[in-house]
């Protein structure tokens, strides 16, 4: 079956530092992929849309220059976290668009991101 | 704006009983509809989905009914085992929002053995 791995897959680092995050369809090409966050019990909240060949759309209250999107190829979307700070800290989860699958969405394992 | 779905409530059940979990929407347009099991530390994983012009449909050990009138989504397992234990989220799908989906609340099931 279709897959998306995110990779990585766990990453701790300093306030103020960036941090990018991978999203890679392994065995379908993905036009467009999403973005989500979900906080500690709670549901996955989306942040954009990520179109591959042009700029992603970013959700109300998302600030596209925290969080960087880069879709450059048919299989690949990257989410940069700007200058993170603790209040960042989430689990961020991908997923894509599979036009041939019976599914509308195919989700990676996640990102846990925590920021010091 | 629209919202689906109940904030994250807890479900305990014993292994080998059955188990139903719940979901509330609120967008009429909605015509699909997807449920999604996610264990710690892990993305969603697709259980089983269903489209608006259908009120049930059934996969292996799981059964999703759905109430247009009320718009009320549920999730039905059947000889819930210890490896059912998880979050169970419902996701909606409006008739004109591409492959977009709005995720509601999330209910945590707990299986006892």
């Amino acid at each position: 079956g279709a897959v998306v791995s995110q990779h990585p897959s766990w990453v701790i680092c300093k306030s103020g530092t960036s941090v990018k995050i991978e999203c890679r369809s392994l065995d379908f090409q993905a036009t467009t992929m999403f973005w989500y966050r979900q906080f500690p019990k709670q549901s996955l909240m989306l942040m954009a849309t990520s179109n591959e060949g042009s700029k992603a759309t970013y959700e109300q209250g998302v600030e596209k220059d925290k969080f960087l999107i880069n879709h450059a190829s048919l299989t690949l979307s990257t989410l940069t976290v700007t200058s993170a700070h603790p209040e960042d800290s989430s689990f961020y989860i991908c997923s894509a668009r599979d036009f041939q699958g019976a599914q509308p969405q195919h989700f990676g394992d996640g990102t846990r991101l925590s920021i010091l | 704006g629209e919202s689906v779905g109940l904030h994250l409530p807890t479900l305990s059940v014993q292994e080998g009983d059955n188990s139903i979990i719940n979901c509330a929407y609120s967008n009429s347009a909605s015509d699909y509809f997807i449920w999604y099991k996610q264990e710690s530390g892990k993305g969603p994983q697709f259980i089983i989905d269903i489209r608006s012009n259908m009120d049930k449909r059934q996969g292996q050990r799981v059964t999703v009914l759905l109430n247009k009138t009320v718009k009320h989504l549920s999730l039905q397992i059947a000889a819930t085992q210890p490896g059912d234990s998880a979050v169970y989220f419902c996701a909606e799908k409006g008739h004109n929002a591409g492959n977009m989906l709005t995720f509601g609340g999330g209910t945590r099931l707990m299986v006892k053995p």
